[in-house]
């Protein structure tokens, strides 16, 4: 079965940099595309970006353009998320989730890691 | 942008039919899916493409999407349905082509 875990998340002072990673088992990773979805505590889902099977097509929310690269590593099933210039407002549990042919759904979900950046 | 609007709460009776709109402009349009949250958990697509359910997904989760509300309606509703509710689109008309999540709907049984 589809299965995908988030790791790096933890406290980070603002400015600070952090890079989140997502392993993923169960499907032909390399085949589908990814994306970063957060949540800031008790807030809704916000999509932060998605990056397809071939990282020929990446794109990017609004509130992280410019601030935040998505990108993977096929031979390893591993998405990674790097965070730069953070602020207290990225605070949020960050899940990774597939997407067969994107841009579609979100089929699966990892259960997600949570950043906080606080000084 | 495009915004997509959903009311902040439902509530419903154990057996009865619940209604979750999501309105957004021309949204029969686009393709809607939806997401159901349970309390510390991940979210889990419950419908895609308006109507289709993902495998596992009981019967009883329906979608339907026209003019500028989208719908999803879960009947015969279980203790277990009670969560978040999310509807999600992509607007093709945005620089970056994004993905807009609705606010979300807390359902209470």
């Amino acid at each position: 079965q589809v299965q995908l875990v988030e790791s790096g998340g933890g406290v980070v002072q603002p400015g600070r940099s952090l890079r989140l990673s997502c392993t993923a088992s169960g499907f032909t990773f390399s085949s589908y595309g990814m994306h970063w979805v957060r949540q800031a505590p008790g807030k809704g889902l916000e999509w932060v970006a998605l990056i397809s099977h071939d990282e020929s097509n990446k794109s990017y929310g609004d509130s992280v353009k410019g601030r935040f690269t998505i990108s993977r590593d096929n031979s390893k099933n591993t998405l990674y998320l790097q965070m730069n210039s953070l602020r207290a407002d990225d605070t949020a549990v960050y899940y990774c989730a597939t997407d067969e042919v994107p841009p579609g759904p979100f089929d699966h979900w990892g259960q997600g890691t949570l950043v906080t950046v606080s000084s | 942008s495009y915004v997509l609007t959903q009311p902040p709460s439902v509530s419903v009776a154990p057996g009865q039919t619940a209604r979750i709109t999501c309105g957004g402009n021309n949204i029969g349009s686009k393709s809607v899916h939806w997401y159901q949250q349970k309390p510390g958990q991940a979210p889990v697509l419950v419908v895609y493409d308006d109507k289709d359910r993902p495998s596992g997904i009981p019967e009883r989760f329906s979608g339907s999407n026209s003019g500028n509300t989208a719908t999803l309606t879960i009947s015969r509703v279980e203790v277990g349905d009670e969560a978040d509710y999310y509807c999600q689109v992509w607007d093709s008309s945005s620089d970056h082509g994004g993905c807009v999540f609705g606010g979300g709907t807390k359902v209470t049984v």
